[in-house]
């Protein structure tokens, strides 16, 4: 089974921008999960999405959002860029919720 | 709320020599763990998980970790480190309830030749 791919795997922007990173879990997985990873906050989840639905979100402003396809495919969305906003961010995929998680390279976005 | 605490940002080991990264959750109800690592500029790799049943759990590449509910503890150990084990592990407790994973800070572990 081809594992969890992200796309892009590195992103450039500058402050004010809005990004879109997509996500395609393993085939048959129903949930996504969404993380951002930064030297100093470590690891903190964004938002899960099951069924096209979005059903646990984390600590970020509104500026974070996301959504799933049918084929159960995610995005997020990160709308007028901050500084801050530098970070890996994670997408993992279950084929429920409460299961394992497996995990994608990681998208690489740097905001200038 | 549930919070994970994995003491020591960094350990340095030998080659050959017994790998032990600790972590301790708060809760008083047991919840699932897990323990993840990632390589640079990798996403993370499921290392091993307890969710019920037997309290020493194995996992790949020769780690195990055990739950000690009495500790509320699940340190990771690995009897001899290989050069390929350096790498960024983390721990991660879920919830039993809404399956949120709570994420520790990160253990980097550095093997000396």
């Amino acid at each position: 089974k081809a594992g969890v791919t992200q796309t892009p795997r590195y992103l450039i922007k500058t402050r004010g921008q809005q990004v879109t990173l997509s996500c395609s879990p393993i085939s048959g997985h129903r949930s996504v999960s969404w993380y951002q990873q930064t030297p100093g906050q470590g690891l903190q989840f964004l938002f899960e999405y099951f069924s096209e639905t979005q059903r646990n979100k984390g600590n970020f402003p509104g500026r974070f959002s996301g959504r799933q396809f049918s084929n159960s495919r995610s995005e997020m969305n990160v709308s007028t860029l901050e500084l801050g906003d530098s970070a890996l961010y994670l997408c993992a995929s279950s084929s429920k919720s409460g299961d394992t998680q497996y995990f994608g390279p990681g998208t690489r976005l740097t905001v200038l | 709320a549930q919070s994970v605490t994995q003491l020591g940002s960094h350990v340095s080991v030998s080659e050959g020599a017994l790998v032990l990264l600790r972590c301790n959750y708060s809760s008083s109800v047991p919840p699932y763990l897990f323990w993840y690592v990632q390589y640079p500029n990798q996403g993370l790799q499921l290392l091993l998980k307890y969710t019920t049943g037997a309290t020493l759990v194995k996992g790949i590449n020769g780690f195990e970790a055990e739950f000690k509910k009495s500790e509320t503890s699940f340190h990771l150990t690995k009897p001899s480190a290989h050069m390929s084990d350096a790498a960024e592990y983390f721990c991660a407790v879920s919830d039993r309830s809404n399956y949120q994973l709570i994420w520790g800070a990160g253990t980097k572990l550095i093997i000396k030749p």
